[in-house]
């Protein structure tokens, strides 16, 4: 079975600053990898997915994430953070050829101050 | 239109009662999904249903159960309700289950209170 690791698990920045936030997993096969964010008080939503081509994904509003297969990792980065991209970040990966069921990391809270 | 719905929003009840969660999708998505979110923001899948297909997840207890009335539908039924229930609960969709990189469609999440 997969398992994922987020290593921040709490993320102050103000805003402007560069962010990145770490995610590695665990699976010898071929996986699919997601960001999900979750803004306050609301329900998770996709930010970007991996599942083939280029290492290097562009998603919604800014962030993006790169593959690095040799690490095992699926990196979030977004050049410059904004307030409202105060939220929480969860990744999350699912085996191809599986069950496709992802597993998600324990999340990151991100507090970007104004 | 709302893609993923619940029902309700917040419930609060007391310990040992029997309480129902809904889960509605209009997606057209052929596996919905539960999810337990604990206090500390920690996800985890509690069940997944594929055309009438239950995958359980070994450490739910067996006094959570999921019911499909068809595929547009999975509700969550928990007996006897514990302390340790209190989380919010999210339902999901996503097109299909074995296909590559399904995104996962959530609701708006049910927050349970045991008390």
């Amino acid at each position: 079975a997969q398992s994922v690791s987020q290593h921040n698990h709490h993320v102050i920045l103000s805003e402007a600053a560069s962010l990145e936030l770490g995610c590695n997993y665990s699976y010898g096969g071929t996986v699919n990898l997601f960001w999900y964010v979750q803004y306050p008080g609301q329900h998770l939503q996709l930010l970007l997915k991996y599942f083939s081509g280029d290492p290097l994904v562009k998603g919604i509003k800014g962030f993006e994430a790169e593959f690095i297969k040799s690490k095992f990792s699926f990196n979030l980065r977004k050049p410059s953070v904004q307030w409202s991209d105060t939220a929480e970040y969860f990744c999350a990966v699912s085996a191809s050829g599986g069950s496709y069921i992802p597993t998600f990391g324990r999340g990151t809270s991100l507090i970007v101050h104004p | 239109d709302t893609a993923v719905s619940q029902t309700p929003k917040y419930l609060v009840t007391q310990m040992g009662n029997d309480k129902s969660i809904k889960c509605e999708q209009n997606l057209g998505h052929d596996t919905m999904y539960w999810y337990k979110q604990d206090s500390k923001k920690f996800l985890k899948i509690m069940f997944s249903y594929n055309n009438k297909e239950l995958i359980i997840n070994e450490t739910v207890p067996n006094r959570f159960s999921p019911k499909s009335p068809d595929k547009a539908h999975l509700n969550l039924h928990i007996n006897s309700l514990e302390l340790g229930d209190s989380a919010v609960y999210f339902c999901a969709s996503s097109q299909r289950s074995g296909g590559a990189a399904d995104t996962q469609y959530f609701g708006p999440g049910t927050r349970l209170t045991v008390l």
